[in-house]
């Protein structure tokens, strides 16, 4: 069973940065053709991607978002973590990581989620 | 402004059949990339509910499917139940880049 759960504050400061993990179980990230995204989701809006790490460490972002954000795994323990800089009010939403694989290009399965609130 | 627009809200009473429609353009679906789809239940997570334009994922009712043709895809539930009101979301390519629609929100009267 793949199951995915993304942790990391609850609140975070405007201009500060922040750090989420996603750890995950029933596939590694070693595997070929596995990947992991990030997409998040402001309160009562769409969900937006912000990026992806495959197994061979390549890395997408947003075009949007991409100077603000880094994507990182740690292959041993099973986590993928996301930094984003910068951090601003618009930015507060749900975060979610998802595996998706190279080939299929859909999102399964999904994390809970994890609500971020920017605020000073 | 998403890249795929879909309609904001669709309703339908149960039993009934309804469709929501996902459209795109010539850099995306029109491309040639699948459209993926997701129901999020309220106070949930994203769920999948159709990949690769047409294909269930197991134990997702066959009530649901999916199609595609052109620049637009469409969502299509029959036997509506009161179970199915979520927000619909899908989901594609532009130019490499992962893009979804606005999402729409399904009322069952």
């Amino acid at each position: 069973q793949v199951t995915l759960r993304e942790s990391g504050p609850a609140l975070v400061k405007p201009t500060q940065t922040l750090t989420l993990t996603c750890t995950f179980s029933g596939f590694s990230l070693s595997t070929s053709g596995m990947c992991v995204s990030w997409i998040r989701q402001p309160p009562g809006k769409a969900l937006e991607w912000l990026a992806r790490i495959d197994w061979d460490d390549d890395k997408y972002y947003s075009a949007s978002l991409k100077t603000r954000l880094t994507i990182s795994k740690d292959t041993s323990k099973n986590q993928v973590v996301l930094t984003m800089t910068h951090m601003d009010p618009v930015d507060t939403a749900t975060y979610y990581c998802a595996r998706i694989s190279a080939t299929g290009g859909w999102f399964d399965p999904w994390g809970q989620g994890t609500l971020v609130t920017v605020s000073s | 402004q998403s890249v795929l627009t879909q309609p904001p809200s669709v309703s339908g009473a149960p039993g009934q059949r309804v469709t929501i429609s996902c459209t795109g353009s010539s850099s995306n679906i029109g491309a040639g990339y699948d459209v993926h789809w997701y129901q999020q239940l309220p106070g949930t997570a994203p769920k999948l509910l159709i990949y690769g334009n047409n294909n269930r994922p197991s134990g997702v009712p066959d009530r649901f499917s999916g199609s595609k043709s052109g620049t637009s895809a469409s969502l299509a539930i029959t036997g509506l139940q009161a179970e199915d009101e979520a927000d619909y979301y899908c989901q594609s390519y532009d130019s490499s880049h992962v893009v979804f629609g606005g999402g729409t929100k399904l009322t069952v009267l």
